[in-house]
């Protein structure tokens, strides 16, 4: 069965390092993946979408990967700032949108 | 303001009394989607629509009820509720299915007691 596996439910780090989320995937051939940042009550809110014929997809202090042979997609927050502290979704689709559980990032002063 | 809407936002109600929560949009996308989201089990999406009378089935579509009969609407109906129900619902809606960020509303806290 299809399977998105985002492998850190939460993530502590210092302010101004470096934080690296991962998305794995199982059994499914994606055309897109998106990730997306949700605050506590509130609904996400979409950040970067990379294609399968991407490999890096760049926004601000924000980098994306994309690797379909290893199935793997990584999030990276540079010069993290305590208001990056949020819950990280992945999500994969074509027609329909499959979600991982999220990771929880803490960035702490 | 482009939006997404749902309401109600919160919702006690018990066993077997039916429900409807609305969701509308004010920026003419095509898509839209619900999606509960569950401690542990992340966002799952129980409907989608792909346009106007277009509507499929998501993961976790049973004891849900859904209609698009116009652009901007998409309600999700609970004919009989049961507390495994009880759960955060989320809308959604986007340009199309493919390659779209996705626009979610802020969400309705259900619980069925």
């Amino acid at each position: 069965s299809q399977k998105i596996e985002q492998n850190s439910e939460a993530l502590n780090i210092q302010e101004g390092k470096t934080a690296t989320l991962t998305c794995n995937y199982t059994n499914y051939s994606p055309a897109y993946l998106q990730w997306y940042r949700q605050d506590p009550g509130r609904g996400p809110v979409f950040l970067l979408l990379i294609r399968e014929n991407e490999k890096e997809k760049r926004k601000e202090r924000l980098k994306v990967t994309f690797d379909t042979t290893l199935k793997q997609s990584l999030f990276h927050i540079t010069a993290s700032q305590p208001a990056d502290s949020a819950t990280y979704l992945c999500a994969l689709g074509n027609n329909d949108m499959r979600f991982g559980a999220g990771t929880r990032l803490t960035v702490k002063p | 303001e482009a939006q997404v809407t749902q309401n109600p936002r919160y919702l006690i109600t018990v066993t077997g009394k039916k429900l409807t929560v609305t969701c509308s949009q004010n920026m003419n996308h095509e898509y839209m989607s619900w999606y509960r989201q569950d401690p542990g089990l992340g966002l799952r999406q129980i409907y989608y629509s792909m346009n106007v009378e277009v509507t499929d089935k998501g993961d976790v579509p049973e004891g849900y009820k859904v209609s698009r009969k116009e652009k901007r609407n998409f309600p999700l109906i609970l004919e009989s509720p049961s507390p495994n129900q009880t759960s955060l619902y989320f809308c959604a809606s986007s340009y199309g299915a493919d390659n779209q960020p996705q626009h979610f509303g802020d969400g309705t806290r259900l619980s069925i007691l």
